[in-house]
């Protein structure tokens, strides 16, 4: 199973737009990437998932370059309440399914 | 549509005993996984479960069991506590398992366990 490495920490100031970096240098050809967000002692929560080149949803975007060993989570105009822990997973449903959760990046935004 | 729900919330045990948690999935549903988030360690993987039967199994020991019920409903056993077991338990509910794309899980709040 690919491995994913993200920055520990980041700060941002409200309004701003942020981009957290995963890299997945070995991702497999049917991996899917998928990004989470977590609150203080609340389960994870999915935001976006994608394969190839971008993906947008109302809530964040995901660029995947074509050699998809890396992807960046967009997310326009963070506000206060986008403080938490955010989560990049490589996986694929293939009858030996299983996430494998990284250290995450704790995003701090600040007014 | 009611979300995943994790029963007890919160859970206090003393070392060498056994506890159960209960996690009820979304309506429809058939896999169930559950995790272990502790502030070292981070989120771990313990065990998915697919129609009753175990698909994948994280790197915990024997100590730590569960199943799966018929209506998807699924329980984690954790015997013989160990200070370390205290952690958040996290379970998660996905529609099929089989499909490439079907990846989304959708996590419940969690059981808080300390072992004292």
């Amino acid at each position: 199973l690919a491995k994913t490495t993200q920055p520990i920490s980041m700060d941002s100031y409200e309004g701003q737009e942020v981009n957290i970096t995963c890299s997945h240098n070995n991702i497999a050809t049917n991996d899917y990437i998928t990004w989470y967000q977590q609150f203080p002692s609340q389960g994870p929560r999915f935001i976006i998932q994608g394969y190839k080149t971008k993906v947008t949803n109302e809530v964040a975007s995901l660029f995947i370059p074509a050699d998809r060993k890396s992807s960046t989570l967009s997310l326009p105009r963070v506000s206060l309440s986008d403080t938490a822990v955010y989560y990049c997973l490589v996986g694929a449903t293939s009858g030996t399914y299983k996430y494998i959760f990284g250290t995450g990046t704790r995003l701090k935004v600040l007014a | 549509k009611a979300g995943v729900t994790q029963t007890p919330r919160y859970l206090i045990k003393t070392r060498g005993q056994q506890v159960t948690l209960s996690c009820s999935p979304i309506s429809g549903h058939r896999s169930v996984s559950w995790y272990q988030q502790t502030p070292g360690q981070g989120l771990q993987f313990l065990f998915e479960y697919f129609s009753e039967t175990q698909r994948n199994k994280g790197n915990f020991p024997g100590r730590f069991s569960g199943r799966q019920f018929s209506n998807s409903r699924s329980e984690m056993n954790v015997s013989t506590l160990e200070l370390g077991d205290s952690a958040l338990y996290l379970c998660a509910s996905r529609l099929q398992a089989d499909l490439i794309s079907d990846t989304e899980a959708f996590f419940g709040q969690g059981t808080r366990l300390t072992v004292v």
